[in-house]
């Protein structure tokens, strides 16, 4: 059975220090990977996509990398800044059948000003 | 605009009571889902649907009921039967194949 996990579940740093969050999964037989924002009592935000073939993706200050044998993703995070505090999730889709995914339990991060 | 509304933001259940969550997306996407997040806890798969008329149960369908009659809508009815049913209840929506899932911004229910 497919579990996700993320460590830290909770990380603080001062604003302008590049971060890296940690993303483990125990099957590497992945069909893709997610990464997610959530606010304070909102929904879910969708960061980066990669897909099985593809070793890592970049949007702005946002770089999500893959290792599917190895079970692991990070998402690095340049230049943090106030306004990137939030809950960061990652989520395996196991297969291509059904757009199922399994979740990790998130890293709440908190960008000191 | 394009998007997925959950309503109510707030919902407060009685004892031995029904509710149901609305779900509603105008992004023409086939498939649609329910999650259910507790604190300290990542999401889980309660129901999702790939077509309309047709859907699965995730991986905690006790005490939950959900219908798929429009394309648009998918409502969540969370029966008596859910002992246990304080939690944040989000709704995601996705075109096929690779596309990432949208999410609503939830709905928080809690019991009397």
């Amino acid at each position: 059975k497919q579990e996700v996990t993320q460590i830290p579940a909770a990380l603080s740093v001062p604003e302008g220090e590049n971060l890296v969050l940690n993303c483990s999964f125990t099957d590497s037989a992945i069909y893709n990977l997610q990464w997610f924002r959530q606010d304070p009592g909102k929904g879910l935000t969708s960061l980066l996509l990669i897909q099985s073939s593809q070793r890592e993706q970049t949007s702005g200050r946002l770089n999500a990398s893959l290792d599917k044998s190895s079970g692991r993703s990070t998402l690095y995070i340049a230049a943090s800044q106030p306004g990137d505090s939030a809950t960061y999730l990652c989520a395996v889709r196991p297969d291509g059948a059904t757009n199922k995914l399994i979740f990790g339990t998130g890293t709440l991060l908190a960008v000191q000003p | 605009d394009g998007g997925i509304t959950q309503s109510p933001k707030y919902l407060f259940r009685k004892e031995g009571q029904n509710v149901t969550l609305s779900c509603e997306q105008n992004l023409n996407h086939d498939a649609m889902y329910w999650y259910r997040q507790d604190p300290g806890q990542g999401l889980r798969l309660i129901y999702y649907s790939q077509i309309v008329n047709d859907f699965q149960k995730g991986d905690i369908a006790e005490g939950y009921s959900v219908s798929r009659e429009k394309k648009e809508s998918f409502p969540l009815t969370v029966t008596s039967a859910q002992k246990n049913p304080t939690a944040f209840y989000l709704c995601a929506s996705s075109g096929q194949f690779n596309q990432p899932q949208h999410f609503g911004d939830g709905t928080r229910l809690s019991i009397l």
